[in-house]
């Protein structure tokens, strides 16, 4: 069984500080993608990483793929309280995705 | 990208009654997928709609308990049956317009029964 395990569970920060969030897995995906849920609202797509090693950047946000396609971080600079939200982390499995565990972010003001 | 919309955005309901979820996507899709998910965790897939043929279930869930319609290529239904404390959850539908890898999906409908 292909699992996605994300870390931290939880982070709580201040605005301005810079954050890495961590997606790790044993298993190999061809390509890996991160989501955002905002309260109340369904997550919505922010980056699909393809070929390892690939770093993507998104204004604040830099998404880094593993050089061996088994792992992804998240790295936002100068957080704001917009960042705040659930981020997971998903891969592709049998034509449907696997999604991480979960970040909770909150950034306070 | 894709527009979906859920009917109803929230409901409570009491224990035993069965409660209609409603997806519908602003253009033709292939592939429809049902999730739950508890405030602040992660999502967990229910089933694949399909599109005249049977919904495909994930290990867990059954079709008694949450029998899904897939009419056209726009619209699916849900309906969480005999309901129990246990359904509280936010139910959200998805699509995949290119594939099933990127998804596409709507705001949840908010289940609380008592």
């Amino acid at each position: 069984t292909q699992l996605l395990e994300q870390s931290p569970q939880f982070l709580s920060i201040q605005e301005g500080e810079n954050l890495t969030v961590y997606c790790n897995s044993s298993s190999v995906f061809s390509s890996l993608q991160w989501y955002r849920q905002e309260p109340g609202e369904g997550p919505v797509l922010l980056v699909t990483v393809v070929t390892g090693g690939e770093v993507k950047k998104l204004k604040r946000l830099t998404f880094q793929f593993g050089d061996a396609r088994k792992d992804s971080s998240l790295h936002i600079t100068a957080a704001q309280t917009g960042d705040t939200g659930l981020y997971l982390c998903a891969g592709p499995a049998l034509n449907k995705l696997i999604f991480g565990t979960g970040t909770l972010l909150a950034v306070q003001p | 990208s894709a527009v979906i919309s859920q009917k109803p955005s929230r409901d409570i309901c009491q224990r035993g009654t069965s409660l209609t979820i409603q997806c519908q996507v602003d253009s033709q899709v292939t592939m429809m997928f049902w999730y739950r998910q508890q405030p602040g965790q992660s999502l967990t897939l229910i089933a694949t709609a399909n599109q005249g043929s049977e919904a495909t279930y994930e290990s867990g869930f059954v079709i008694d308990k949450f029998p899904i319609s897939r009419p056209n290529l726009t619209f699916s239904t849900l309906t969480v049956s005999n309901m129990s404390p246990e359904d509280s959850s936010i139910y959200l539908c998805s699509v995949g317009v290119v594939s099933a890898y990127e998804q596409y999906f709507g705001p949840g409908t908010r289940l609380t029964v008592t």
